[in-house]
């Protein structure tokens, strides 16, 4: 079935840095999904990447789909407390019918 | 605009009995997912269902665990003499239209299995 590997799995930045989590296949991918899930919460979609090279911004976040679809990244600008939790990629397709998601980046901000 | 629903939030079984947990879907929505998470871990999908039938169970175990989705009501997961491994986060999921549509998440329910 589809994977994804999804790093790094936890990231400590200090407040108003930067963070980045990549989310990569092996295999060609249709779109791709990202979601947030804030500790003892449940994921919230964030965004939809469809086509090859896509980039789409929301405020500090931005996110890039790669040119050949296997890969895409979620950058947060200058990160602040409400950014903490845990960013999951997750794809359709590849066999099953629900969501296949990668394992998730942690986030966690130091004061 | 209610959002997805699950019930109860929170379940705690002894090891041997059942686990009952529903999910209603946001209104207008006709598919269903069910994801099982594990401390420290992704979603696993478990299960696709549309009403009354089961699209794709291909994630779920193939024993003591069942879902439907009946015509009227909630869909509900349920799960057989459950054992301490079950213990995990099981999130619902629905979606208006087809499985490639945005998949909105319930709260989860948390399930503790003594």
């Amino acid at each position: 079935g589809q994977q994804v590997m999804q790093i790094p799995q936890y990231q400590h930045v200090q407040e108003g840095e930067d963070f980045t989590t990549y989310c990569n296949s092996s295999t060609t991918l249709s779109n791709i999904q990202w979601y947030k899930q804030r500790p003892g919460g449940h994921p919230v979609f964030l965004i939809q990447l469809v086509k090859s090279g896509e980039v789409k911004k929301q405020k500090r976040l931005t996110f890039q789909f790669g040119e050949a679809k296997k890969n895409s990244s979620l950058h947060i600008t200058a990160t602040q407390t409400t950014d903490v939790g845990t960013y999951f990629c997750a794809v359709s397709g590849g066999g099953a019918d629900g969501l296949t998601f990668g394992k998730g980046t942690h986030l966690i901000i130091q004061p | 605009n209610a959002g997805v629903m699950q019930n109860p939030r929170h379940l705690v079984r002894r090891r041997g009995q059942e686990a009952r947990l529903r999910c209603s879907p946001m209104k207008g929505h006709s598919h269903v997912y069910w994801y099982r998470q594990l401390p420290e871990e992704g979603l696993k999908f478990m299960v696709y269902l549309q009403k009354e039938n089961i699209i794709d169970e291909s994630g779920m175990p193939k024993e003591r665990f069942s879902a439907e989705f009946p015509k009227e009501g909630p869909s509900i997961l349920r799960i057989q003499q459950v054992v301490r491994g079950d213990s995990a986060a099981y999130f619902c999921a629905s979606s208006p239209r087809t499985r490639t549509d945005t998949q909105y998440f319930g709260p989860g329910t948390r399930l503790t299995v003594l």
